[in-house]
């Protein structure tokens, strides 16, 4: 089974400041990969960034990007140079990949961000 | 956007009705699946299905059936609702250019009274 651990239930930060997100992981697979998602309060579902865990190098997407340390488990969101618009809550997942199974995800329950003038 | 609809967008209906929740999506994408989403939560999968006819549960199947006839539309049912089953649904998909990314439809509001 997978496991996602995200333990702050909220998080404030200044605009224009530099904020990470913490999501720590429980996997027995090899092979499996890593995305963030934002959930503005109008209820979409946002694709951020993805990580594969044979990845070498740290995802970057934009403002936003994967601190990615595998012997830890962990795969924490930096988003950089915050802005109001970034107020939201995030949630990290985790999937395992197949042939017949695409990506099933397990979620976290997600921190909401908050994001001061 | 990765062409995904949901319908309905809201629904309310009473404990032991059945009902379907469609998902369709214009850009033969392989994958589908349906989640859930309690307040305060992160989502739960419920199915999923990899082609045609095919389909597999997630792990929260109980009290849900799904169907798949067509590639374009991906059918949720909840032969009795149940109080339990008052949610937020979303549809997603796995994309087809891009097996790494899941995108998510605009989700369907079930509430059973």
């Amino acid at each position: 089974a997978q496991k996602i651990t995200q333990t702050q239930p909220g998080m404030f930060v200044q605009e224009k400041e530099a904020v990470t997100l913490d999501c720590t992981y429980d996997t027995s697979d090899p092979s499996y990969g890593l995305f963030w998602y934002k959930q503005p309060s109008s209820g979409e579902m946002i694709f951020l960034i993805y990580q594969g865990s044979y990845d070498q190098q740290n995802a970057t997407e934009g403002r936003y990007s994967l601190n990615f340390q595998k012997a830890r488990k962990s795969a924490n969101l930096v988003i950089s140079a915050s802005q109001l618009g970034d107020s939201a809550m995030y949630f990290c997942a985790i999937a395992r990949a197949g042939e017949t199974s695409g990506s099933r995800l397990t979620f976290g329950e997600g921190t909401q961000l908050t994001v001061n003038p | 956007d990765a062409g995904i609809t949901q319908s309905p967008r809201h629904k309310v209906t009473e404990t032991g009705t059945p009902v379907t929740l469609r998902c369709h999506q214009t850009e033969n994408h392989r994958y589908m699946y349906w989640y859930r989403q309690d307040p305060g939560h992160g989502l739960r999968l419920i199915h999923y299905s990899y082609g045609v006819k095919d389909t597999d549960k997630g792990e929260v199947s109980d009290g849900y059936s799904v169907s798949r006839s067509k590639t374009e539309d991906f059918l949720l049912t909840l032969e009795s609702a149940t109080s339990s089953q008052t949610s937020v649904y979303f549809c997603a998909i796995t994309s087809r250019a891009n097996n790494n990314e899941q995108f998510f439809g605009p989700g369907t509001r079930l509430t059973v009274l």
